[in-house]
């Protein structure tokens, strides 16, 4: 079973558009996370939720809202979408903060 | 703001060879950790070493931590062409929603 899965594993669509993305780990950690790896590699934090709970909202556009139903999942929806969305989005979680995390196997978002 | 550099960007070795990547980072942390990242995959957590320890092994992974430099270094020994991927370091905190802060990344070329 995958630890991390994170849904879907490439995205296409067009400016302006509503798009989700959706993660779910079963490994019973407690903290799980929003990476965006843009196109020079560079990994940035994104949100940070611990038990349903958000912990970090790393100065990200209100376009983007994560959502924890529960403490295995973590989604990520995004409004309108732009041209400068495109990236990588990964998913990880970690039984405790600071504590090694376990990526998803991302999810490329391609806006055109 | 980026935590970590990572020096060098890119290394190309042969097979056999030893591997050595560092990382300087700019604050205080709790502890630092390495990731691999295999093309178009998601990041597999390979080493933690925290504040209070100078060195830690894993197979043929050595990793060492100085906290008077902010900087750590990780040797991979005999390298392999399994070895082929790009090495993160990340800063981690326990008390700041557990978000890992990232360097920019080593590309490492294993050569047969």
């Amino acid at each position: 079973d995958t630890a991390v899965s994170q849904t879907p594993k490439y995205l296409v669509t067009q400016m302006g558009n509503d798009k989700s993305i959706k993660c779910e780990q079963n490994l019973g950690h407690d903290t799980m996370y929003w990476y965006k790896q843009d196109s020079k590699k560079f990994l940035k934090i994104m949100f940070s939720y611990n038990n349903k709970e958000l912990i970090i909202n790393e100065t990200v556009p209100n376009r983007f809202s994560p959502k924890s139903p529960d403490k295995a999942h973590l989604n990520l929806h995004i409004n309108s979408l732009e041209l400068g969305d495109s990236a990588v989005y990964f998913c990880a979680s970690s039984y405790t903060e600071g504590a090694e995390a376990f990526f998803g196997q991302g999810t490329r978002l391609t806006v055109v | 703001s980026q935590q970590g550099e990572e020096d060098p960007q890119a290394l190309s070795i042969q097979e056999g060879e030893n591997a050595t990547m560092n990382c300087s980072y700019k604050t205080s942390i709790n502890n630092l950790q390495w990731y691999r990242q295999n093309s178009g995959r998601g990041l597999v957590h390979l080493i933690l070493i925290r504040s209070n320890e100078r060195e830690k092994h894993s197979g043929r992974l050595r990793v060492t931590l100085d906290t008077s430099k902010k900087s750590s270094s990780l040797l991979i020994t005999a390298s392999r062409a399994a070895d082929t991927a790009s090495y993160f370091c990340a800063t981690g905190f326990y008390n700041q929603g557990g978000k890992l802060i990232f360097g920019q990344g080593t590309e490492l070329s294993v050569k047969p």
